[in-house]
């Protein structure tokens, strides 16, 4: 059963950089695509971007000028990062696998997700 | 962006009942329409992927049919574990959105 785990620090300053690792135990990270997706409180599912386990990645478009995700085979782990931070990235994180079931792309496993607050 | 807009919002429904949820994208999608429901302070679970197919484990109440734009998730006998809120999700292009959620409660 694959086992995903977020990890950082769950408060951030304003204009800084929020930084999370996903460890993913289980099954290999390779030949898979890696995603992270937040939710606001009280609001829905916001997806920000995924990577592929050979270092492809895709970032929605209106988060694009911030983010990076970055992936290390060799621990098992993806990253995120998310630069300039306001009060509106204040959320719950939440890292998942993305795979194809009948040709739809799915998030079929999911970590327990992590409260980033963003504040002074 | 395509954009996901479910219905209702939420919806008020008792054990036993038969329940249906709207998703609504703004564009086609063909058939790339995925269903997820999540319980409070817990990640999705994948529900249903490709319209219809129940994804491993899921009870075979849920069904869900539509293609195109217009997509519907059903629950024939509601269950007191089905309440909880439902998100649709288009996986036809990136990035990958979601619906706003419908929210079930008895």
């Amino acid at each position: 059963q694959v086992q995903l785990q977020e990890s950082g620090p769950g408060l951030v300053k304003p204009s800084e950089t929020l930084s999370l690792t996903c460890t993913v135990s289980g099954d290999s990270i390779s030949g898979y695509y890696w995603s992270w997706i937040r939710q606001p409180p009280r609001k829905g599912l916001e997806w920000i971007g995924n990577i592929y386990s050979s270092g492809g990645s895709n970032y929605k478009s209106s988060l694009k000028s911030r983010v990076t995700i970055s992936v290390d085979t060799s621990r098992n782990q993806f990253s995120l990062k998310l630069s300039s931070v306001t009060a509106a990235d204040t959320a719950v994180y939440y890292c998942a696998r993305q795979t194809y079931r009948s040709s739809s792309f799915v998030v079929d496993f999911w970590g327990k997700g992590t409260l980033v607050t963003v504040s002074s | 962006d395509i954009q996901m807009t479910q219905s209702p919002s939420s919806l008020s429904a008792s054990v036993g009942d038969r329940v249906t949820i709207t998703c609504r994208a703004s564009q086609s999608i063909s058939n790339y329409l995925n269903w997820y429901q999540q319980k409070p302070g817990k990640a999705p679970n994948l529900l249903i992927y490709a319209v219809f197919s129940l994804q491993s484990g899921v009870p075979s109440r849920f069904s869900g049919s539509g293609s195109g734009t217009d997509f519907t998730l059903s629950i024939s006998s509601l269950q007191p574990e089905d309440f909880a809120t439902y998100y649709c999700q288009q996986s036809y292009s990136s990035p990958y959105t979601f619906g706003q959620g419908t929210k079930l409660e008895i």
